[in-house]
């Protein structure tokens, strides 16, 4: 299944550093989502994308920022992450944003926050 | 808002005993339902969904779950499970009204051959 790819896999950064996450979608759709999955935790919607237009922040931090040049790709961008942002961040897109649709979701992209 | 409830953490099964993975969810209005599943290495994937209609759907791999609507619930069942079937499985919700889909907590499932 390569319809959504993330890179990097893992990520090991320090609380000073500023990284990027990329994730890719070769499916032709035109919604975008990042996800965090924590340890025992749910996953939590961060950030949705359609047809380039964020329309949705779930109150996440300004220490992550995403950006979506075109329907294709989504990036986060993180700066001054703290340890207990350590978690795997998925990717997921979707034809569109309705309420029906369903989401392909990438590999993740595992980070430690040091 | 909305949430959603799984009640199982882990669950751990022999090969052909049968499996049923509660799921739950708090949202006063309409509601789309949907089962992921995630199996070791893999990513997360659709294993059904509910809209409307005929209360019980049937999915992938021999899986079906049951909208009840009066309890809230989205359980799903298989009648016998495979040792192919160890998995994570995630139940999620997303209100029509809502817009957002909203995830459970997983549900580990250990089959043993």
């Amino acid at each position: 299944e390569t319809g959504v790819t993330q890179t990097p896999r893992h990520l090991v950064m320090g609380m000073t550093n500023k990284k990027s996450l990329k994730c890719e979608q070769h499916l032709g759709h035109n919604a975008m989502y990042w996800y965090k999955q924590s340890a025992k935790k749910p996953l939590e919607l961060m950030f949705v994308y359609n047809f380039k237009e964020q329309t949705e922040n779930n109150s996440v931090p300004s220490r992550f920022s995403p950006e979506c040049p075109n329907s294709s790709h989504l990036f986060l961008h993180l700066h001054t992450l703290q340890p207990e942002d350590s978690a795997l961040y998925l990717c997921a897109s979707s034809q569109g944003s309705g309420t029906k649709e369903t989401q392909y979701f990438g590999p993740g992209t595992r980070l430690l926050v040091l | 808002a909305q949430s959603v409830s799984q009640h199982n953490h882990h669950v751990i099964l022999s090969e052909a005993a049968s499996l049923e993975l509660g799921c739950n969810y708090s949202y006063g209005g309409t509601v789309n339902l949907f089962w992921y599943v995630q199996y070791p290495g893999q990513h997360l994937q659709l294993l059904l969904k509910y809209f409307s209609g005929d209360p019980l759907v049937k999915g992938i791999k021999g899986f079906e779950a049951e909208f009840i609507k009066s309890k809230f619930s989205f359980n799903l069942r298989k009648p016998s499970v495979q040792w192919s079937d160890t998995a994570e499985y995630f139940c999620a919700v997303c209100g029509t009204s809502y817009g957002k889909l909203t995830f459970g907590q997983g549900t580990i499932l250990t089959v043993h051959p």
